[in-house]
């Protein structure tokens, strides 16, 4: 696609249940990442991805996180057992490799904004 | 882990004046540095790229500059306008790329 494409939008969920938020890069990018954005706050790095795989998940707040990559392309994050300080705005972004004669720009997708009630 | 920090936090200016934001990290190891900026509930949009070789870029009124090896850029806005008000963030790219937590920059009209 012309850019990252995040979905959905909007997600408003109830407490203790499941949520997968999704991302698809631009493509031919092989770098994705996942950040967090509560209100009023900077981005907090969550994981990292090369390809299919995540050399650095130390932003992972709890176990209750994860992400998966598959293809090197799409990725989606799932939150089990949601709380309300989950609530945020969830943003991707991705890029080419470094050395890759595109460049490395990094470019965002609208995020997602979670709200568990 | 790169450390991101931005001075300052806030800035409030009248139309028309020029102001420089800045940035610095911890970690001068990078590919590149980018400056983007946040309009409030929504994404990050690029504003300038400034690869690791390079010490200066332009876009428009947006002046950035590099100096890598201490760690430090600067973006500079020339005749400021509101529609600069938003949240900018610079984000130095290595195998990962941090954020600090942004200089939130109002316009006055």
């Amino acid at each position: 696609g012309a850019g990252v494409s995040q979905s959905p939008s909007n997600k408003v969920t109830e407490k203790g249940k499941d949520v997968e938020l999704r991302c698809d890069p631009i493509s031919g990018h092989t770098a994705l990442y996942w950040y967090r954005q509560s209100l009023g706050q900077g981005l907090e790095f969550l994981i990292y991805f090369q390809g299919n795989s995540a050399p650095d998940k130390s932003g992972l707040p709890s176990d209750r996180f994860s992400a998966e990559r598959t293809g090197g392309s799409v990725s989606t994050l799932t939150i089990q057992r949601t709380q309300q300080e989950d609530s945020a705005v969830y943003l991707c972004a991705s890029s080419f490799n470094p050395g890759h004669p595109k460049g490395t720009e990094a470019f965002f997708g609208q995020g997602t904004r979670l709200t568990v009630v | 882990k790169q450390e991101v920090t931005q001075i300052p936090a806030a800035l409030s200016v009248p139309e028309g004046e020029n102001l420089v934001l800045n940035c610095s990290f911890t970690d001068s190891a990078i590919y590149n540095l980018q400056w983007f900026r946040q309009d409030p509930g929504k994404g990050l949009t690029s504003l300038l790229l400034i690869q690791s070789s390079q010490r200066e870029q332009t876009s428009g009124r947006l002046n950035a500059s590099l100096d890598k090896s201490s760690g430090r850029s600067t973006l500079y806005i020339a005749a400021s306008q509101p529609g600069d008000s938003a949240t900018y963030l610079c984000g130095p790219g290595a195998n990962n790329l941090f954020f600090g937590t942004g200089t939130r920059l109002t316009v006055i009209p």
